[in-house]
């Protein structure tokens, strides 16, 4: 069974500028995540869709994030434009039933 | 809301002698409770989880978790450390109800010396 993909694997671009990141999900995964993990914490949900909806993104920074997942299937992270603090490795996950499968993650820095 | 603690950013262990990485948790309701391990410059991989029944689970690699309700914990273990356990372990927690997701701990880093 394929694991979840992500890329670009790495990242590095300069304040202000923009970047987005794709994520494909294990087939027939309803539940897809996208985390933020800043270096020496844990994992911090920016957002949640359960097949091309919303469910919950009360922690995604909406002025300059976003995230779409049109067809229920891939995803993609944007982020416009970018800081400083944004420096971090996103994780995309997917799951069926409670159970979080990730991907290796997009690191991403920040000059 | 949910949360989880792992007092410990760091257990220094010896191989071959137990490991126990400390996790505990707040949530409403029953807890669905998890413990993921990351490699360098790897996602988070599954270990093991705890629904319900057996307070003791036993998940990938040899390693075990233990429930306590009454302490809200859920301790990772093993009985015999090896060097290629080191690694940063998550503890994670989420509920029944609502939108199901699962929230981390700040990690904890395994070291095992040879």
């Amino acid at each position: 069974e394929a694991g979840v993909a992500q890329s670009p694997r790495y990242k590095i671009i300069e304040k202000r500028q923009s970047v987005a990141f794709w994520c494909n999900p294990i087939s027939g995964h309803a539940t897809l995540y996208w985390y933020q993990q800043i270096l020496g914490q844990g994992p911090k949900l920016l957002i949640q869709f359960q097949n091309n909806g919303v469910v919950d993104d009360s922690q995604l920074p909406k002025d300059r994030f976003s995230a779409e997942r049109l067809k229920g299937v891939d995803s993609t992270l944007k982020i416009q434009p970018a800081k400083l603090e944004d420096s971090a490795v996103y994780l995309c996950a997917s799951s069926l039933d409670g159970e979080l499968f990730f991907g290796e993650g997009s690191r991403l820095t920040v000059l | 809301a949910q949360s989880v603690a792992q007092p410990e950013d760091q257990v220094n262990v010896a191989e071959g002698n137990p490991l126990t990485v400390k996790c505990t948790y707040s949530v409403s309701g029953n807890p669905y409770l998890f413990w993921y391990v990351q490699y360098p410059n790897r996602g988070l991989q599954f270990l093991l989880k705890y629904i319900t029944g057996d307070n003791l689970v036993k998940g990938s690699y040899g390693f075990e978790a233990e429930f306590n309700k009454s302490q809200t914990s859920f301790h990772l273990k093993k009985p015999s450390a090896l060097v290629s356990d080191s690694a940063l372990y998550f503890c994670a927690v989420r509920g029944w109800g609502g939108s199901y997701i699962p929230t981390f701990g700040r990690g904890t880093s395994l070291i095992v010396h040879p």
